[in-house]
């Protein structure tokens, strides 16, 4: 079975712009969430997604937006980036239903200067 | 709403010797609890989880973990750390039974296994 893969892995942007991250699920899961690690920090979670609307979403701005995809890929967007975006961003899919089913993927380290 | 607190930021120790990594929480729901390792520049693993049943859970890599629900902890502990343990530790956290709940994580504590 393939595991959660993101892209890019790593991608430096300039404060204002824009980015969007990519994170492809675990074959069989159809949930997916985003969490922001800051660094020396715990993950944060942003939002999750599961059958392509929005179900749940952290203490992040509007600024932060996602798409799931009917092959429940999973795309995150950051408008107007602040230095404080800089962070390493983790995409989870996991299977509703399963309590315990998270797979994180390696993660996109975002640098904002 | 749920929080993790991991009492230790750093713990250092020497190869071969016992480690215990602490983990409390607050919920006023029952949880499920979970502990993460992450390697430098890589993502999380699942260490070990806890859902129900026996308190004493075991995971990969020799760990095992203690749910208590009366002092409201899950320590994680191995007897004997390698090298290779080195890596930052995360405990977590969700509702029990609740489809489209987060993680909650801690803050994560950094072991540092020397020789």
């Amino acid at each position: 079975e393939t595991g959660v893969t993101q892209s890019p892995t790593h991608l430096i942007k300039t404060r204002g712009q824009q980015v969007t991250l990519r994170c492809s699920s675990q074959s069989g899961h159809n949930t997916v969430s985003w969490y922001q690690q800051a660094l020396g920090q715990g993950p944060q979670f942003i939002f999750q997604y599961y059958r392509e609307e929005e179900n749940g979403r952290g203490n992040f701005p509007p600024r932060f937006s996602g798409l799931q995809f009917p092959n429940y890929s999973s795309e995150l967007n950051v408008n107007a980036l602040e230095l404080d975006d800089s962070a390493l961003y983790l995409c989870a899919s996991s299977l509703v239903g399963q309590g315990d089913g998270y797979t994180f993927g390696s993660g996109t380290r975002l640098t904002v200067v | 709403a749920q929080s993790v607190t991991q009492l230790d930021s750093q713990v250092p120790v020497f190869e071969e010797a016992p480690v215990e990594l602490r983990c409390n929480y607050s919920s006023s729901v029952s949880v499920y609890l979970f502990w993460y390792v992450q390697y430098p520049n890589q993502g999380l693993q699942l260490l070990l989880k806890y859902l129900s049943g026996s308190t004493l859970v075991k995971g990969i890599n020799g760990f095992e973990a203690e749910f208590n629900k009366s002092q409201t902890s899950f320590h994680l502990r191995k007897p004997s750390v390698h090298i290779s343990d080195t890596a930052e530790y995360f405990c977590a956290v969700r509702p029990a039974n609740q489809a489209g709940t987060a993680l909650i994580f801690g803050k994560g504590t950094t072991l540092s296994v020397s020789s």
